[in-house]
């Protein structure tokens, strides 16, 4: 049961446009959403949240949307740096909830 | 300060074995979160404990695994007898607060066990 969906397995972009990956969800009772950046060999690294409260986060090159009627979050890099390529993953928690639920994650590559 | 750390890095065990996962939170961390990741998967819940307590097991499997946390040292996830399909990489992640509270969980970076 995928509970959050990130339905492109890999995204190309050339260094200084803009990178938009994609995130669905299908559980409503979701409250708090966050992307996850992670490297090679590495763990997951924080990069942003948003509350359901909010339609919209913004922190430096990253911004991430949420369209809660349609049960959609995107998260924009701009410009696109090619230390920006990793796996980017969208997780989702319930209000009070004590687990952080994953997508299967994009690849994202930054060609410069 | 340093960051979650998690050892061994790298695991391989014949199956039937047993796999002893090791995760020391950050300083001043009482929240510890165990996650696995299959290959082409995204992270999966496994546990949730706090000192010497385990608050949440909902995604633990219900035979050959378990975790604790103890007052002093760090956290451990045990997995007796294993199975090829326990190969995974594992992640502990922990916080200074519960994450419901909307503080950041921070990751280490994984152990990688192999069953052979």
């Amino acid at each position: 049961d995928q509970q959050v969906k990130q339905n492109s397995p890999s995204l190309s972009v050339q260094e200084g446009r803009i990178s938009i990956l994609n995130c669905d969800y299908t559980n409503s009772m979701f409250d708090y959403f966050l992307w996850y950046k992670k490297y090679p060999a590495e763990g997951p690294t924080f990069l942003i949240s948003i509350s359901s409260i909010k339609d919209k986060n913004e922190d430096g090159r990253f911004t991430v949307f949420l369209n809660k009627s349609a049960k959609h979050l995107s998260l924009h890099i701009v410009p696109s740096q090619p230390g920006d390529s990793a796996v980017y993953f969208c997780a989702a928690r319930m209000e009070y909830g004590n687990k952080l639920v994953f997508g299967a994650g994009t690849i994202l590559r930054v060609k410069s | 300060n340093a960051g979650v750390m998690q050892n061994p890095r790298h695991l391989v065990r014949r199956r039937g074995q047993e796999a002893r996962l090791r995760c020391s939170p950050m300083k001043g961390h009482s929240h510890v979160y165990w996650y696995r990741q299959l290959p082409e998967e995204g992270l999966k819940f496994m546990v949730y404990l706090q000192k010497e307590n385990i608050i949440d097991e909902s995604g633990m499997p219900k035979e050959r695994f378990s975790a604790e946390f103890p007052k002093e040292g760090p956290s451990i996830l045990r997995i007796q007898q294993v199975v090829r399909g326990d190969s995974a990489a594992y992640f502990c992640a922990s916080s200074p607060l519960p994450i419901w509270l909307n503080t950041e969980a921070f990751f280490g970076q994984g152990t990688r066990l192999t069953v052979v």
